[in-house]
C-alpha cells in the first residue's frame, strides 16, 4: 500500500442494498475524509474524522455512515443505497489542518 | 457558510499562452490555500500551496495570493495541451470546532493545440 487505497474502483448496486466502501491510507494521517463529486457540483464533504475514535458529519450526510476505529481505516457505509447516491466517492486524508489533502483513486457507484 | 467561488468556464487557451484561473474565498481567517488539478475520471492531485501574500513559483505554476482582497489565483505559463483538466481551489477555514478544506467546484481549462 502506498499513499491512500479505496476499494472497490466501481459497483453497480440494486437499491435497498447494503454497501461499504473502504478506504485505507499508510501515511499515518490524523484527518480523513469522504467526498462525493457529481457533475457541476465540486466536491461535497459528506462525514470526516479529525483523529481515530472521532467522526464528524459534512455538508451531505445524510444515508451514509462511517466509523474510525484505527488511525488507518475509514470505512463509508450507505445502509439502504438510492439512486440519488449514484456518484464518484473519494477518500482523502491530511496531516495536520493547514496541510494538503492527498486523494485515493476514487470509487464510482451507480445505483439502479 | 464558509465560501469558495471558481469561474466554471471552460477557460479556453491556445498552446503557449498564459492559463489564469481566479478563486476568491469568503473566510479573512483562512491561513492555507491550495490549487488542485484533476483530470477526466481520476482523483484531484496537489499542484501547489501557499499560505503567505504574495507569488509563489514552481516551474511553469505561479500561485498568488491577496489576503486583503480574498482572492488567490493560479497562473501556468506556456500552456499545454497536457495542462488541459478541471483545476479546484481549497481553502482551509476553522467551522464547527475543527479546520476543514473548503472546495471551490473548479474551472475546466482547456488547451488548444
Amino acid at each position: 500500500i502506498a499513499g491512500i487505497t479505496q476499494a472497490p474502483t466501481s459497483q453497480i448496486l440494486a437499491a435497498g442494498r447494503r454497501m461499504t466502501l473502504r478506504c485505507t491510507q499508510d501515511m499515518r494521517h490524523n484527518a480523513m475524509y469522504w467526498y462525493r463529486q457529481d457533475l457541476g457540483l465540486g466536491l461535497r464533504l459528506i462525514h470526516y474524522s479529525n483523529t481515530a475514535g472521532t467522526t464528524g458529519k459534512g455538508e451531505v450526510p445524510d444515508g451514509y455512515s462511517v466509523s474510525r476505529a484505527n488511525t488507518d481505516d475509514f470505512p463509508l457505509t450507505l445502509a439502504s443505497a438510492v439512486p440519488s447516491q449514484t456518484s464518484v466517492y473519494f477518500c482523502a486524508s491530511r496531516a495536520g489542518p493547514n496541510t494538503e489533502a492527498f486523494f485515493g483513486q476514487g470509487t464510482r457507484l451507480t445505483v439502479v | 457558510q464558509k465560501e469558495v467561488e471558481q469561474n466554471s468556464g471552460p477557460l479556453s487557451v491556445p498552446e503557449g499562452a498564459i492559463a489564469s484561473l481566479n478563486c476568491t474565498y469568503s473566510d479573512r481567517g483562512s491561513q492555507s490555500f491550495f490549487w488542485y488539478r484533476q483530470y477526466s475520471g481520476k482523483s484531484p492531485e496537489l499542484i501547489m500551496f501557499i499560505y503567505s501574500n504574495g507569488d509563489k513559483e514552481d516551474g511553469r505554476f505561479t500561485a498568488q495570493l491577496n489576503k486583503a482582497s480574498q482572492y488567490v489565483s493560479l497562473l501556468i505559463r506556456d500552456s499545454q495541451p497536457s495542462d488541459s483538466a478541471t483545476y479546484l481551489c481549497a481553502v482551509t477555514s476553522f467551522m464547527d470546532s475543527n479546520y476543514q478544506l473548503i472546495w471551490g467546484a473548479g474551472t475546466k481549462l482547456i488547451i488548444k493545440p
